[in-house]
């Protein structure tokens, strides 16, 4: 049963292009979420999603970011129009069960810079 | 607010020595603990996950110990080894909030010497 899948692992834009995250949940793991991680910083929440639909975008930033997670495919995280801040490394989990009793499984991340 | 502060913020120690990381939280409502370790570039692996009713968990030399009423856990390290090294992080559940259930430590940075 292979793991999380994140793509790509290493991301390069310019400000103001876009960038695309793609992440594969688990086999059976209807629940995936987005977190963002700065440099010696912790996660960060960004947006909790269950097939199609979107339950918590609470802690992402009201533009240039969006998600979806499709009924095929993965679950894709876009930023539009990067700027420099949103250089970090961006973390996707997936769990079978909800957040709250439901154990996270992460990928090993998509890291984006932003020149 | 829901927070959870963990301690040290980094600890050097030699190999083969033991050493316990905390985690204090102010969580409510509560709904469980986790400990994960993530190695320098790669995503969170999940060591132990304690519900209110657990004091102690272990998985091989790692030991999470909570005290429910103090709100406060610890991961406790036995016979440290180079690969130990990494960020442990303490992520605390809160029940029914949806995507921000989970609210994460910073961590505690880990360096293992020899």
């Amino acid at each position: 049963n292979a793991g999380v899948m994140q793509n790509p692992r290493h991301l390069v834009r310019r400000r103001g292009q876009e960038a695309r995250l793609r992440c594969s949940p688990m086999k059976g793991h209807s629940h995936v979420y987005w977190y963002r991680q700065l440099p010696e910083e912790g996660l960060k929440f960004m947006v909790y999603l269950q097939k199609e639909n979107i339950i918590d975008e609470s802690g992402m930033p009201k533009e240039r970011f969006s998600a979806e997670f499709p009924k095929e495919g993965p679950s894709i995280l876009r930023i539009q129009q990067v700027v420099r801040g949103d250089s970090a490394a961006y973390f996707c989990a997936s769990s079978p069960l909800g957040p709250d009793t439901g154990e996270l499984f992460f990928g090993e991340g998509s890291r984006l810079t932003v020149l | 607010k829901n927070q959870v502060e963990q301690s040290p913020q980094s600890l050097i120690i030699l190999e083969g020595k033991n050493c316990t990381l905390q985690c204090n939280y102010t969580v409510s409502p509560f709904s469980n603990l986790r400990w994960y370790k993530q190695d320098t570039g790669r995503g969170p692996v999940s060591l132990t996950i304690m519900t209110f009713s657990e004091n102690t968990k272990s998985n091989g030399r790692y030991t999470a110990t909570l005290d429910a009423d103090t709100k406060q856990s610890s991961l406790h390290i036995t016979a440290s080894q180079l690969s130990d090294s990494a960020s442990y992080i303490c992520v605390v559940s809160a029940q029914g909030q949806a995507g921000t259930a989970l609210i994460f430590g910073k961590g505690t940075t880990l360096s293992v010497s020899s």
